[in-house]
């Protein structure tokens, strides 16, 4: 079965609205990545967490290994932030194998 | 900073043709990897390589081969290239013990 489960699949956001994004995990994980995929294919690094928060602009990840999920918080969503959405785990055995999510397809309407 | 390049951008050929995708990168990363992506779905892992000459299967190895010939390469070879893996394939690379992992701009493959 799949290690990460991405949720929502797609989500629609008005112009200066925020939402979050989920990642649940179905075993132990040491690390998660955070992706913007855009138009051209490009993945774009957002966060890399080991535990805790961190904050970027309008972005803000969390990652608790210990309920086995991470968030991803949209603040004040802008047209350029639409895109596809990526987490990958890094499990807590073997050796840097990280396991992606389906993403979520997030557009942004002015 | 550094950069990963990805050649061919485009690769197109024909079913059970050997097919190979090259991946540079100047980061002095160890640990380098290949990925598939299929439309509109998520990446699924080839091979990995924690350092030169060493070859990790991933969970989508079966069809493939690998080549770490130095640090800063890691080639990817299609065997017998079939009409269903018509993909996007993603090179990565990572630091060792730190595995946040940055990505090539991807080669889209296309089987006739």
């Amino acid at each position: 079965g799949d290690q990460v489960e991405q949720s929502p699949s797609a989500l629609s956001l008005h112009e200066g609205t925020g939402s979050a994004l989920r990642c649940n995990f179905t075993t132990t994980m040491r690390a998660v990545q955070w992706f913007q995929q855009n138009s051209r294919g490009s993945l774009i690094n957002l966060f890399y967490l080991a535990s805790g928060t961190k904050e970027n602009g309008r972005l803000k990840s969390t990652f608790n290994s210990k309920e086995s999920y991470s968030t991803l918080h949209i603040r004040d969503a802008q047209l350029e932030d639409s895109g596809t959405y990526f987490c990958a785990a890094e499990r807590d055995t073997g050796y840097q194998n990280f396991y992606f999510g389906k993403g979520t397809s997030l557009t942004v309407i002015p | 900073g550094g950069i990963i390049t990805q050649t061919p951008k485009f690769l197109i050929g024909q079913e059970g043709q050997k097919l190979t995708l090259k991946c540079q990168q100047n980061f002095n990363h160890d640990t380098m990897y290949w990925y598939r992506q299929d439309s509109g779905k998520g990446l699924r892992l080839i091979y990995y390589s924690i350092t030169e000459n060493d070859l990790q299967k991933g969970d989508l190895s079966e069809g493939y081969d690998a080549s770490r010939e130095k640090k800063s390469s890691f080639s990817l070879t299609v065997t017998s290239a079939q009409k269903n893996e018509m993909a996007v394939f993603l090179c990565a690379s990572s630091h060792w013990g730190y595995a946040e992992q940055f990505f090539g701009p991807g080669t889209r493959l296309t089987v006739l």
